[in-house]
This record gives structure tokens, C-alpha cells and sequence, in this order.
């Protein structure tokens, strides 16, 4: 089993529609959680970290849930500019510096 | 403007060749990375450094090295004992443990394809 698994996608979805994809993890021990998103052929970027009691930022929320081992990344009002990959990112609690990354869901954003 | 500096972009190598990546950071970060990318598969990582002339083998160390002289640069060799080395691979640095809040910064990477 994949320490993080993701749907690989790809969400096409219309401009304006609300999206979500969702993360599970293996290792109840993780500490941290992130998402990430990534460009075609381009470098990943931190969008934004997944806080306990959740998160929002602008059109973007975060989810935690501990219990069944997930995260989720809710997009609202989709923009053409979301269209990329987001990769699920999670820090062990043992392991300071090592993060391992999920293989990314592609979305796929229309007009 | 800070940020990181990966050369070159793209490279082909002959088989049994190797290839040196550069990475440079003027961030002042202590932590650097190397992680490889390959299609439908997440980053994993090869190396990390936390702190100058000390590094750490990561997940797929194997066929590869480097070195931590400076602070600033973290280079990569892909060498001929890499059985697969035709990928994506991607430099990147971060604060100090203490501190450090998730947050990696990339460099644009480079791609290596071995013919």
C-alpha cells in the first residue's frame, strides 16, 4: 500500500463548478499536512497546509480527518488558472525533514 | 530576489555516463533536497542535508551522490550505477528543523534523459 495514495484524475470540470479530491494516508503517526500544487513541467509549490480543525483560504479549504486517515482539498468558483496537479503531502512525526508526497490528482479546469 | 537555481534544464547523456546536476540557494536556508520525479509518481526523495558537510541518504539513494561544501549548493551526480536515471529531478531547500513549517522551495528543475 502507498504510504499516500491519490486519485490521479483528471477532474474536467466547467469553470465556476466547486471540486474536491480527497487523500488517505498509512502511517497514523503523521504530523503534518500539506497540499501542493504543480504546473505542467514545472516545480510543485506549497498552496497551502491542513490544519486540525481545518482551513480556508479564499476559494480553497482544507480538511483534516484523523480517524479515517484523509485529507481533502475543497476548490469553490474554479478558475481556468487552477487547472494543474495537487499533490497530497504528509510529514511524519519521527521524521523531521522527510515529506512524502502523493502522485497528484490532475484537474482539469474548462471554459 | 532570492530563490533557487537549478542547471542545466535539460541534459542528455550517453549510457553509462555521469552527470552532475547543480543546485544553488540564496535563501540562506540550512536544509537542501533532491528529490526525483517520474510520470504518475510522487516526488521521492534521493538526498537531504540539513547543515554544511553533512548529508543523509534518502528513500532512492542508490547510483547517486553528492556533496554539501557550502551552504549555498547542494549538487547531484547521477552516476553509471543508476539503473534508471532518465527523470525529473528537482532541487529544494527549507528552513531548519526547528522551524521548519512544511514548506519546501524548488528550484525549476532539471530533465535528464539518458539515451
Amino acid at each position: 500500500r502507498k504510504e499516500v495514495e491519490q486519485d490521479p484524475g483528471p477532474f474536467n470540470v466547467p469553470e465556476g463548478a466547486t471540486v474536491a479530491f480527497n487523500c488517505t494516508y498509512s502511517n497514523s503517526a503523521s504530523q503534518s499536512f500539506f497540499w501542493y500544487r504543480q504546473d505542467c513541467r514545472k516545480e510543485p509549490k506549497l498552496l497551502m497546509s491542513v490544519y486540525s480543525s481545518g482551513n480556508e483560504d479564499g476559494r480553497f479549504t482544507a480538511q483534516l480527518n484523523r480517524a479515517s486517515q484523509y485529507i481533502s482539498l475543497l476548490i469553490r468558483d474554479s478558475k481556468l488558472s487552477d487547472s494543474a496537479t495537487y499533490l497530497c503531502v504528509v510529514r511524519w512525526m519521527d521524521s523531521s525533514y522527510k515529506l512524502i508526497f502523493g502522485s497528484g490528482t490532475r484537474l482539469l479546469v474548462r471554459p | 530576489d532570492g530563490g533557487i537555481t537549478q542547471s542545466p534544464k535539460y541534459l542528455f547523456r550517453k549510457e553509462g555516463q555521469n552527470v552532475t546536476l547543480s543546485c544553488e540557494q540564496n535563501l540562506n536556508h540550512d536544509a537542501m533536497y533532491w528529490y526525483r520525479q517520474d510520470p504518475g509518481q510522487g516526488l521521492r526523495l534521493i538526498y537531504y542535508s540539513q547543515i554544511v558537510n553533512d548529508f543523509q541518504k534518502g528513500d532512492i539513494a542508490e547510483g547517486y551522490s553528492v556533496s554539501r561544501e557550502k551552504k549555498e549548493s547542494f549538487p547531484l551526480t547521477v552516476t553509471s550505477a543508476q539503473k534508471n536515471p532518465t527523470a525529473f529531478y528537482l532541487c529544494a531547500s527549507s528552513i531548519a528543523s526547528g522551524r521548519f513549517t512544511g514548506e519546501l522551495f524548488f528550484g525549476e528543475g532539471s530533465r535528464l534523459t539518458v539515451l
